[in-house]
């Protein structure tokens, strides 16, 4: 089952603004990780949040997370074309690195 | 820089038929997993294996599933009796160890139950 909710499910902006994803979960994590899948690279690691941290930054990416809420976000500034792809948060809480995926949102950014 | 292999790409296969993926994961992992996607969903976890030692399997691992490690290199993921709720992509994954969170992907195995 999946763990994860990713909001929105589309996303579509123009090149150079803001993109933001937002992700909420279940149960109690260790750690949060964000993945970006396209046609010609598969599923890539973007970032990773653990439990005790509130923000963390990775280049044009910002994520948050707010372990009351149950509930992340990832931001991706100054966005390009090349930003086009399905983004999806992952969660570890069972301390085996089993990750469980959202359904992802997939974001078009336009020229 | 090899990353994590999967063969075949792409697997048509007759509803019944048996079919067998292969993983090769970024050498030196210890960690190895499976997960499969089907259209508009984030991957599913299968199972998973620390080193030659299967550790955890899904639910949604029947028994028509079997995956193996055998030298703790290479992974092979076997299918029984094909159904075409089957069909769906089949990723591997790989990590260093226990403490390293993320996680490598292949590039998939697409199989299409006809």
């Amino acid at each position: 089952s999946q763990q994860g909710e990713e909001d929105p499910q589309a996303l579509s902006i123009q090149e150079g603004e803001n993109a933001t994803m937002n992700c909420s979960y279940k149960t109690s994590i260790n750690n949060l990780q964000w993945y970006r899948q396209n046609s010609g690279r598969g599923l890539v690691h973007l970032i990773l949040i653990r439990s005790n941290e509130r923000e963390k930054h990775s280049g044009r990416l910002r994520v948050t997370l707010d372990t009351s809420k149950k509930s992340s976000s990832l931001l991706i500034t100054a966005s390009r074309a090349a930003d086009t792809a399905s983004y999806f948060c992952a969660t570890d809480s069972g301390g085996y690195n089993k990750l469980i995926f959202g359904a992802g949102t997939r974001l078009a950014v336009h020229p | 820089d090899t990353g994590v292999s999967q063969d075949p790409r792409h697997k048509i296969t007759k509803r019944g038929q048996n079919v067998t993926f292969r993983c090769d994961p970024i050498s030196e992992h210890n960690r190895l997993y499976w997960y499969r996607q089907t259209l508009g969903q984030g991957p599913e976890f299968l199972t998973y294996f620390q080193n030659e030692a299967q550790l955890e399997k899904s639910r949604l691992l029947s028994d028509r599933f079997s995956a193996e490690r055998p030298k703790g290199s290479f992974s092979t993921l076997e299918i029984q009796r094909t159904e075409q709720g089957d069909s769906a992509m089949y990723l591997c994954a790989s990590s260093l160890d226990a403490s390293s969170y993320e996680q490598y992907f292949g590039p998939g195995t697409r199989l299409t139950v006809t």
